[in-house]
Formats: C-alpha cells, sequence, structure tokens
C-alpha cells in the first residue's frame, strides 16, 4: 500500500531558482494538503484542495502556486525560491464522510541557498 | 488568532513508565482533536483522535482525554517503550471552519532505557 508518495526527497535550490514537488495519493481521497514543516514548529498549511478542480489559500501561502491535476496527484510550486522557503514540505491527503485524519508523505527536504 | 499549543517542548521519562504528553488549545468552537506521531525523517503518524462529544477514548497502549472546560487535551502512553521515542503533535479542527488541521508545535518524548 503506497498511501501518499512525494518526490523527490531531498532538492537544493539557488535563489530565483523554480520547482514543482509532486504528490499522488492512491486512497481515492478527495482532499489533498501541502504543508510545511521548520525547525522546533509544528506543520504550517500552504495551499489545500478540498476536491478536484478546487484550491484554498491556508495560513502560509505566498510564493506557492498549486495544482489539482486529478483526483489522484497535487503539485506545488515554487516559482522564485527564497532562503525563506528552506523547510521540510510534507503533502496529505484525507477521505470523506466525516473521516478527518489526514495521512501523510514522507516529505520534501527543500534546501535554498 | 487561534491556535493550539503544548506545555511541554521536551519529555523524558524511563522504559516501562507511562507518558502523560498535554496540549492546550484556545478556539472554543474546536469539536474534533487528533495525536500525530512524528519519527525523525519520516511524516507524522496518526495514533489517536477524539471528537468532542466525547471525554475520553483508548487505544492499543494509548488514552486521550479531552477536557472542554479548560481547553486542554492530554494523550497517555502506558508502559512506554523506546519506541515510542519521537515527536507528538496534537491538532485541531472544528466543524464551521476550514478543514484543514491545525497543529501544535509538538513535543519531544525520550525514553531512557
Amino acid at each position: 500500500n503506497a498511501g501518499v508518495t512525494q518526490t523527490p526527497k531531498f532538492q537544493v535550490l539557488k535563489t530565483g531558482q523554480s520547482m514543482t514537488l509532486q504528490c499522488a495519493q492512491d486512497m481515492n481521497h478527495n482532499s489533498m494538503y501541502w504543508y510545511r514543516q521548520d525547525p522546533g514548529m509544528g506543520l504550517r498549511l500552504i495551499y489545500y484542495s478540498a476536491s478536484e478542480g478546487t484550491t484554498d489559500k491556508g495560513e502560509v501561502p505566498n510564493g506557492y502556486n498549486v495544482s489539482r491535476l486529478n483526483k489522484r496527484e497535487f503539485s506545488l510550486r515554487l516559482e522564485s525560491a527564497a532562503p525563506s522557503q528552506t523547510s521540510v514540505y510534507f503533502c496529505a491527503s484525507q477521505g470523506g464522510q466525516g473521516r478527518e485524519k489526514l495521512f501523510f508523505g514522507s516529505g520534501t527536504q527543500l534546501s535554498v541557498l | 488568532g487561534e491556535s493550539v499549543g503544548l506545555h511541554l517542548p521536551t519529555l523524558s521519562v524511563q522504559e516501562g513508565d507511562n507518558s502523560i504528553i498535554n496540549c492546550a488549545y484556545s478556539n472554543s468552537a474546536s469539536d474534533y482533536f487528533i495525536w500525530y506521531k512524528q519519527e525523525s525523517g519520516k511524516g507524522p503518524q496518526f495514533i489517536i483522535d477524539i471528537r468532542s462529544n466525547m471525554d475520553k477514548r483508548q487505544g492499543q497502549r494509548v488514552t486521550v482525554l479531552l477536557n472542554k472546560t479548560v481547553k486542554h487535551l492530554s494523550l497517555q502512553i502506558a508502559a512506554t517503550q523506546p519506541g515510542d521515542s519521537a515527536v507528538y503533535f496534537c491538532a485541531e479542527n472544528y466543524s464551521g471552519g476550514r478543514r484543514a488541521l491545525t497543529f501544535g508545535s509538538g513535543t519531544r518524548l525520550q525514553v531512557q532505557p
């Protein structure tokens, strides 16, 4: 059971470079999320998608864009990376019908130099 | 704004002892609470959840207690084992708001052999 799969696991960028973090889930979940986790802190919501075709901003959306490509895939794009975006990024999915726990991927560690 | 926080950043216990991890929340409208365990280099893993119509819920070696009067949540781990060493996060949500969970900053549990 793959669950939530994120790629890449590690990435180093220079300031101003762009990249896309990929996320896919195989649990037929409607909702998907992107969080970032900074050292010593909890997870902060960047963007989420309640269903295929919809996306909404979270707490810290500036500098990011997302695409819900289909029900399985939800990508996060950094158009012009900044050192402040150095973090660990987690994708998560959530089933419907009142179930609210999130299933997380293993994360992408991103460093922006 | 509303937030979820933790009383103790680090908790050290002896193997075999019971552990209690505490969490305070400030949103009185929160009606769903969840605990996650995060091991180093991995994504958060679901432990147990509780809805606001309950004050206690038990799982395998874990118990979550909810005190809505003082807006306090705790996770009890019985007979703590070295494999329990991790960072534990509480998170909350409420039906009238955004679907995404709001996470606290985490407590590190260290189990001494």
